[in-house]
């Protein structure tokens, strides 16, 4: 049973160009959620997914950021016009319905 | 606003030495409490999750305590080694809204030989 995955595991962007962070569930997790690291800070909370659904987005961005997890595919986070404050790692977690979350090894987005 | 805090943030020991960190939450509401253990450059991994007042949860020489209704949790690692140098996180979750996990800022646990 495959874990968490997520791809791409590093990422370069220039400002303004978007990035695309992919996440793939544990079998059977229903539930996705994205979290970022900056740099010297802990893991924030970004946003929570059901298939199709946004559950909580409290923790997004206001502007530039969006995630969706469709009914067939991963979960992507999508943000757009990166600047260099966005260099972080993104991990996403999944889970069944209100379960234990289990982590995927993250992205690490770099904009120069 | 939820409030997970975790103290110490840094912790330096000697190999062999026993030590514990405290996470502590609100106390109303409450669903689970999980804690993490996150090496440099890997991704976090479940050491445990407590759901009950009271709960004592262990694995190996690592375990882990649980007070909901003054809202703390106690991680203990007897014998530290080398290898248990990581930060150790504790993640919050509510009743109202179960899904969402509000993370502590970790503390960091450096096992010297």
């Amino acid at each position: 049973n495959a874990g968490v995955m997520q791809n791409p595991r590093h990422l370069v962007r220039r400002r303004g160009q978007e990035a695309r962070l992919r996440c793939s569930p544990m079998k059977g997790h229903s539930h996705v959620y994205w979290y970022r690291q900056l740099p010297e800070e802990g893991l924030k909370f970004m946003v929570y997914l059901q298939k199709e659904n946004i559950i909580d987005e409290s923790g997004m961005p206001k502007e530039r950021f969006s995630a969706e997890f469709p009914k067939e595919g991963p979960s992507i986070l999508r943000i757009q016009q990166v600047v260099r404050g966005d260099s972080a790692a993104y991990f996403c977690a999944s889970s069944p319905p209100a379960g234990e979350q289990f982590f995927g090894p993250g992205t690490r987005l770099t904009v120069l | 606003i939820l409030n997970v805090e975790q103290s110490p943030q840094s912790l330096h020991v000697q190999e062999g030495d026993s030590t514990n960190f405290t996470c502590s939450f609100p106390s109303s509401n409450f669903y689970a409490l999980h804690w993490y253990r996150w090496e440099t450059a890997k991704s976090p991994e479940a050491l445990f999750v407590m759901t009950l007042n009271g709960d004592e949860k262990k694995k190996g020489r690592i375990s882990a305590t649980l007070n909901t209704k003054e809202g703390y949790s106690y991680l203990y690692i007897k014998g530290s080694q080398p290898e248990d140098s990581a930060t150790y996180l504790c993640a919050f979750r509510v009743g109202t809204n179960a899904g969402k996990s509000t993370f502590g800022d970790g503390t960091t646990l450096t096992v010297k030989p």
